[in-house]
């Protein structure tokens, strides 16, 4: 089926430790989308990525599409107990955003 | 600017009672519209989405329907709850099939 695979699904790191989550298909994907949902709240879009081999920044956070467009990665340099949350990448087919199961960060001050 | 609402915000239903989730969006017109449904400490299930009024496509069969009497309505509705039906139901809307924009969600808990 048309999936959208995330790894790992939990990751519980010490506040300043980095994190990345991964998303990965098998097809390739025609860009991919991240969201991030607090504990408790709704999903909040991120950023889009578009282009092969695309890297975006916001702040801590790096945005990687891979060059064959069939993955990407959401590093967070130095974790905050604020980045704490379910992290989501999304990706377009058919005219539907097609979900990874995502990644929960847990941040132990 | 576009802002999403949903109602209610929590519910607790006896199994075997009819559902009315409602949500509206404002500051967009023609939007997309979907239903997510969300187990808890789970991913995002798509249930119905919608790219016009009286246009609904179903993703999953399944105890629940939805309809947009509306342009910027859309509402999720069961004639009779299961258990099963508990969760975390999130609305969203795009232009065309762009970036999606979360409603607050309704937690449903079925009993």
């Amino acid at each position: 089926g048309q999936q959208v695979m995330q790894i790992p699904q939990y990751q519980h790191v010490q506040e300043g430790e980095d994190f990345t989550t991964y998303c990965n298909s098998s097809t390739t994907l025609s860009n991919i989308q991240w969201y991030k949902q607090r504990p408790g709240g709704h999903p909040v879009f991120l950023i889009q990525l578009v282009k092969s081999g695309e890297v975006k920044k916001q702040k801590r956070l790096t945005f990687q599409f891979g060059e064959a467009k069939k993955n990407s990665s959401l590093h967070i340099t130095a974790t905050q107990t604020t980045d704490v949350g379910t992290y989501f990448c999304a990706a377009l087919r058919g005219g539907k955003l097609i979900f990874g199961q995502g990644t929960t960060l847990q941040v132990k001050p | 600017s576009q802002t999403i609402h949903q109602w209610p915000a929590t519910l607790v239903q006896p199994v075997g009672s009819p559902l009315s989730l409602e949500c509206t969006v404002e500051g967009t017109s023609n939007p997309n519209l979907y239903w997510y449904r969300q187990a808890a400490g789970r991913g995002l299930q798509l249930l119905f989405y919608s790219v016009g009024i009286g246009q609904i496509s179903s993703e999953v069969p399944q105890n629940l329907s939805a309809s947009r009497p509306q342009d910027r309505q859309f509402i999720l509705s069961s004639k009779k709850l299961l258990l099963s039906d508990s969760g975390f139901y999130l609305c969203a809307w795009s232009v065309r099939e762009e970036t999606q924009y979360f409603g607050p969600g309704t937690r449903l808990l079925v009993l």
